[in-house]
């Protein structure tokens, strides 16, 4: 089945700042990959997503970079602000898999003044 | 108001008993899931259901059990079985194939006394 890593597993960056979080996953077969954030006491929640038939997407201050071949996907935020603050997730599906997610161990950001 | 409601938010129970946590939505999605979340481990997959009477293992079905009667509903067992129970768990919806965003509930906290 497949099996995703996550790094690093905590962040701190300074406010205004740049912060980059990487995953890997194994089945070359994945072709959907999600991001979510969950903020302290809530529930994960879908920030931003890529196919494997795009390279890049953003967002705002947000963007998600696929390398197929590599089979690495990074999470990147700019401008960096206190409400960023959160767990993040990567995760990946293929159709190889089924109908379900397989999740990263999560990064704990956490943005300083 | 639409959306994804787990019940009880807490729930303490003793070694030996099986609990009861339930999922329900009014989303009118086709596809539930029930993930754990522990520290560091991220959110791994315990059962998943894509229509009406069935139902996939996921990553650790072991010392789990659920059912599918009805389309709303997603309840999950804990049985004595699971020898480390203790978790917060995740119920999730979507609409239909994974690669569209997951919808998570508030979650559950059960603790093993």
């Amino acid at each position: 089945g497949e099996n995703v890593e996550q790094h690093p597993s905590t962040l701190s960056v300074q406010e205004g700042d740049s912060a980059v979080i990487k995953c890997t996953y194994s089945d070359s077969a994945s072709n959907y990959f999600p991001w979510y954030k969950q903020e302290l006491g809530k529930r994960p929640q879908l920030i931003i997503d890529i196919r494997s038939n795009v390279g890049e997407k953003k967002d705002q201050r947000i963007a998600v970079t696929l390398n197929k071949t590599a089979k690495h996907f990074s999470l990147h935020i700019t401008e960096t602000q206190p409400e960023d603050s959160a767990v993040y997730f990567c995760a990946a599906s293929g159709a190889g898999g089924g109908n379900k997610l397989t999740f990263g161990t999560g990064t704990q950001l956490k943005v300083e003044l | 108001d639409g959306g994804i409601t787990q019940s009880p938010k807490y729930l303490f129970r003793k070694e030996g008993q099986n609990v009861t946590l339930s999922c329900e939505q009014n989303l009118n999605h086709d596809a539930m899931y029930w993930y754990r979340q522990d520290p560091g481990q991220g959110l791994r997959l315990i059962y998943y259901s894509q229509i009406v009477n069935d139902f996939q293992k996921g990553d650790i079905a072991e010392g789990y059990s659920v059912s599918r009667e009805k389309k709303e509903s997603f309840p999950l067992t804990v049985t004595s079985a699971q020898k480390n129970p203790t978790a917060f768990y995740l119920c999730a919806s979507t609409l239909g194939e994974i690669t569209g965003e997951l919808f998570f509930g508030e979650g559950s906290r059960l603790t093993v006394l």
